[in-house]
Parts: C-alpha cells; structure tokens; sequence
C-alpha cells in the first residue's frame, strides 16, 4: 500500500462546480499535510496546508482533515478555467499521484 | 525575483553521457531538495540537504551524486545517464525539514531527456 494514496483523474467539471479532491493516507502518525498545484510543464506551488484534523479555508479553497479515517480533501468552490492542472496532496516529503482537473467554461 | 531557479530548463543527451543540474534558491532557507517526477507525474523524494549536510538519500542509483556548496545551492550530478533517468527533475527549499513541516517552494523542473 502506498503511503499517500490519490485518484489520478483526469476530472472534468464545468465552471462554476464544486470540485471536491481527495487523498487516502497510511500512517496515523503523520501530522501535517498540503496540497500543491501543478500547472503544465511548471513546478508545484503551495496552495494549502493543514496542522492534525480539521478544516481550513482560504478564499474558494477548503481543505479538510479526517485523522480518524485517514482522510484528506480539498475543495474548489466557483470553479474557473485558471483552476484547470494537476493537484497533489503531500505529507513530509511524501506525494500523492495528483489529480488532473480540467474546468471547462 | 525567482525564489528557486535551476538550470538547465531543458537536457537532452546520449545514453551514457554525464551532466549536471544546478539550483540555487535565494530564500534563505536551510534545507534543500532533489525530486524526480517521472512520466506519470509522481513526485519521488530522491535527497534532503540541510545546512549543507545530506539527510535524506532515498533508494537512488549511486549514479546520482547530490553536492551543496553552500545553503543556498544543491547540484545534482548524474553519471552514466540511461533511459530510465528521463524524467523531469525539481529542485525545492524549506526552512527546516520534514520534522518541522516545512512547506515548500520548487523550482521550475528541468527536463532531461536520455536517447
């Protein structure tokens, strides 16, 4: 079982859905998890982070942590074209797959 | 001003060939990274310099041999290059390492092609 675990996608919504992005992860000790944006044929950038379980929110961004499942979602409200690339959830140096999403206008 | 910078952006070469990537981040961070994303876009951790001192060397070929001058460089050689070693390569810089859940910042990639 892989550590971090991610449906690769691709996902096709149209603008202005909710996009809802999902991880699975192994170990219960990790504490801390992000998420990264990758756009085509560019290096990933922070988009969130989050500390144990709970919920965080920045602008259209929520990212949510499940400890007691091993959980860990992002969701994407309004969604826009410029949201269209790769997401990837880490944990300490750890990656998940990431998933593609393409938001088509 | 880039945050983290590597060249070069683009590498092609013949099998058996040796090259180097250089990445320098002005960031002022203490830990550095090398990672190997590969066609699939799995990200793979390959080494972890903090302060200058290797922490973290994953199951990589002893082909790759990382090397940091100073905390704000990490170059990466590789000897004997093969097929497999095509991938894109991405250099990252946090202030502390993976204890302290440093986020990080990545550099652009470079692209390095093995024919």
């Amino acid at each position: 079982q892989k550590e971090v675990e991610q449906d690769p996608g691709p996902l096709s919504v149209p603008e202005g859905a909710i996009v809802s992005l999902n991880c699975t992860y192994s170990n219960s000790a990790f504490q801390y998890f992000m998420w990264y944006r990758q756009y085509s044929r560019k290096g990933p950038e922070l988009l969130m982070y989050t500390y144990s379980s709970g919920n965080k929110e920045d602008g259209r961004f929520t990212a949510q942590v499940d400890k007691s499942s091993k959980y860990i979602s992002l969701f994407i409200r309004d969604s826009q074209p410029s949201d269209s690339a790769t997401y990837l959830c880490a944990t300490k140096l750890i990656f998940g797959t990431g998933t593609r999403l393409q938001v088509f206008p | 001003d880039t945050a983290v910078s590597q060249t070069p952006k683009y590498l092609v070469t013949q099998m058996g060939n040796d090259k180097s990537i250089k990445c320098e981040q002005n960031l002022g961070h203490d830990t550095m990274y090398w990672y190997k994303q590969d066609s699939k876009k799995f990200l793979k951790i390959m080494f972890s310099y903090n302060n200058k001192e290797l922490i973290i060397n994953e199951t990589v070929p002893n082909r790759f041999s990382p090397k940091s001058p100073d905390k704000a460089h990490l170059n990466l050689h590789i000897n004997s290059l093969e097929l497999g070693d095509s991938a894109v390569y991405f250099c990252a810089s946090s202030q502390g390492g993976q204890g302290q859940g440093g986020t990080q910042y990545f550099g652009p990639g470079t692209r390095l092609l093995v024919l």
